[in-house]
């Protein structure tokens, strides 16, 4: 079952406190995302890769960090420098070319108290 | 700055009610036009427009795009509950994978 999984589903940690979101895809797409969203608004994107070992910042990257040192992973650091962390995360992928249509996952709760 | 601009912000309606959410864009070279429905998670895709005037099916909703107005309508018809939702709309520009998403209209469907 091809798709993409993100991990933890609600995660909870302190303030100062650096921390790592998961995404995973094994749909073999190449472009990868990052969004944040916040209550009553739409997606803002944070970080994007469109191909292992290279990734751009979106619109919102200060206090976040990114890698993909794999086709199939992106994970994210929200490190204590992000001022409001606490959101929604999504991670998306694509596979690019004519194709646009974003596949999802399932998205990080994070609260930071 | 490319800015896409999504109305309403919020919409309750009653079941068997037809609703009509509204999407208009501006951004330099754009490709396409997507539409996405978000119940409590991940976005689900809708429909994918990029050219003017066809309508897009998919039993009970539709979506049109008027590529000269810049903008894109969502019609669902004889609602239901369980269209209760954030429906998005994306825009996609020419060379970038990257979306341009709208904040989304709140839709509730009361029975």
């Amino acid at each position: 079952d091809g798709g993409i999984t993100q991990s933890p589903k609600y995660l909870f940690r302190k303030e100062g406190q650096n921390v790592t979101l998961s995404c995973e895809q094994n749909l073999n797409h190449d472009a990868m995302y990052w969004y944040r969203q916040d209550p009553g608004q739409g997606l803002r994107l944070i970080y994007y890769s469109q191909i292992v070992n290279d990734f751009q910042k979106g619109d919102i990257a200060e206090g976040y960090s990114v890698s993909r040192e794999k086709k199939e992973s992106f994970p994210l650091t929200v490190t204590s420098a992000q001022k409001n962390p606490t959101a929604f995360y999504l991670c998306a992928s694509t596979s690019g070319g004519a194709n646009d249509e974003q596949y999802f996952g399932p998205g990080t709760r994070l609260t930071v108290t | 700055e490319d800015k896409v601009v999504q109305s309403p912000l919020s919409l309750v309606v009653h079941e068997g009610d037809t609703v009509t959410l509204n999407c208009s864009y501006e951004v330099t070279n754009f490709r396409s036009l997507l539409w996405y429905k978000q119940e409590k998670k991940a976005p689900t895709f809708l429909f994918m427009l990029t050219s003017s005037g066809i309508e897009k099916k998919s039993g009970r909703l539709s979506s049109i795009l008027d590529k000269k107005e810049l903008s894109s309508i969502l019609n669902i018809t004889a609602t239901q509950t369980g269209d209760s939702a954030i429906y998005l709309c994306a825009v996609r520009k020419y060379n970038t994978d990257k979306l341009i998403f709208g904040t989304g209209t709140r839709l509730q469907v009361f029975p």
